[in-house]
């Protein structure tokens, strides 16, 4: 148990179906964060949530939608994906020191194992 | 982020020593070395982190290269439990903003046999 919970743990959706992943900290941090990894690939960053506010879009496609109503809670929204976008999608929280300083680990969730058929 | 070069796999057995290495040739002066794992069916794990010292903690040691140019990842005595992908990261420590970000690559799949 890492503080970072995530659901559903699987998921299994069509290409015109709407779904949404959830991901809850409840360590007290300030940072949140989603990555995919997709089989045999590394981990990808995806975005990044500082105090509520996006600060990383790594191009992204539109059909992933982020939302982050509060430092505890992170939203991935999707919708018309395509059957690539089937992978392991991973939440994480740390608590992110600006100006460089001391190291905050970066906690992650088990993830949300996506298939889209 | 400076690039890592870590051996796709490692086998051990159980409650022998385990030594991961990471080769990092372009590392800045301000980079830090991290390792994380991840457990078959887990999201990812920190281990161990440094600059330019040795480190220890209750899970590993991270011995690092007086150049700084590779890094090694102790276990030990590796258990079954150890079996994962270890990743050898680079995190730029200089100036704010981007300091928290990780950029994983494809890690060292180490498996421990009984």
């Amino acid at each position: 148990e890492t503080g970072v919970t995530q659901t559903p743990r699987h998921l299994v959706m069509g290409m015109t179906n709407k779904k949404s992943l959830k991901c809850e900290q409840h360590l007290g941090h300030n940072a949140m964060y989603w990555y995919k990894q997709s089989a045999k690939k590394p981990l990808e960053l995806m975005f990044v949530y500082n105090f509520k506010e996006q600060t990383e879009n790594n191009s992204v496609p539109s059909r992933f939608s982020p939302e982050c109503p509060n430092s505890s809670h992170l939203f991935l929204h999707l919708h018309t994906l395509q059957p690539e976008d089937s992978a392991l999608y991973l939440c994480a929280s740390s608590q992110v020191s600006f100006g460089g300083g001391a190291y905050n680990e970066q906690f992650f969730g088990p993830g949300t194992r996506l298939t889209v058929l | 982020d400076a690039k890592t070069t870590q051996p796709n796999s490692m086998e051990s057995n159980e409650e022998e020593p385990v030594h991961l290495p990471c080769n990092h040739s372009t590392i800045s002066g301000t980079d830090y070395i991290h390792w994380y794992r991840q457990l078959p069916s887990q999201g990812p794990e920190y281990v161990i982190h440094g600059l330019t010292s040795n480190v220890n903690n209750r899970m590993a040691s991270l011995a690092i290269a007086e150049d700084r140019k590779s890094s090694t990842l102790i276990l030990h005595r590796a258990t079954l439990r150890d079996a994962a992908v270890y990743y050898c990261i680079l995190r730029d420590v200089a100036g704010g903003g981007s300091n928290y970000k990780l950029t994983f690559g494809k890690g060292t799949l180490l498996t421990v046999n009984p």
